[in-house]
């Protein structure tokens, strides 16, 4: 398996532009999580599915924030519009349920200018 | 309130010594333990785990000890590698709530050779 696959790895825009990052879980898993990391908050957790339905969405600093998930093997997380201080690196992953360890995607580090 | 805490930001040992890093929680009703290694530019991978039912786990280096009682957990390395350098993430998850896990700060550890 190759793991869980993030794309973008890297993504450069201006603040007010809308951006998707894209996350494709490991086959067979149940739960997807999106994460953040920060230097100030460390890492966070925004929301997570299991079985493609949104179960904890707590951590989603706000309105501007909105992640799906239509399918098994597909979750997006958007943020519209950007502001430099969503600048982090925003991690998924997932979990094959009845386990509790978490694979990780490699990260997109997102910078807002 | 932070309820996984890490409270070095980094540690520093020789090559072959051990190494020890602690995590502190706060919520009683976490019962399932993890630690995470993380490279630069990589997303965590998971290392080792323990359940509450248990105060020790052994996986080759690495073991895992649990004090319920002091709400505190250590990751000993034994003995320590330069690959071993890394950021360590500890994480706590509750029954009830299986697989959305609280992560530390994380405690950088630096192996010299």
């Amino acid at each position: 398996d190759a793991g869980v696959i993030q794309s973008p790895r890297h993504e450069v825009t201006e603040m007010g532009q809308e951006v998707t990052l894209r996350c494709k879980p490991i086959s067979g898993h149940n739960s997807l999580f999106w994460y953040r990391q920060t230097m100030m908050r460390g890492l966070e957790l925004l929301i997570y599915f299991n079985n493609n339905v949104p179960i904890d969405d707590s951590g989603m600093p706000e309105d501007r924030f909105s992640a799906k998930m239509p399918n098994a093997s597909f979750s997006t997380l958007k943020i519209q519009p950007s502001e430099p201080r969503d600048s982090a690196v925003y991690f998924c992953a997932s979990r094959l349920a009845s386990y509790n360890e978490q694979f990780f995607g490699p990260g997109t580090r997102l910078t807002v200018l | 309130d932070q309820q996984v805490k890490q409270n070095s930001p980094s540690l520093s040992v020789q090559e072959g010594r051990i190494s020890i890093l602690n995590c502190d929680y706060t919520n009683s009703m976490f019962d399932y333990f993890l630690w995470y290694k993380k490279y630069p530019a990589e997303g965590p991978t998971f290392l080792i785990s323990i359940s509450s039912i248990k105060d020790k786990n052994e996986d080759g280096r690495f073991t895992v000890f649990l004090n319920k009682s002091a709400k505190h957990l250590s990751l000993h390395i034994v003995p320590s590698q330069p690959g071993d350098s890394a950021v360590y993430f500890c994480a706590a998850s509750t029954r009830t709530n299986a697989g959305k896990s609280t992560f530390g700060d994380g405690t950088t550890l630096t192996v010299k050779p």
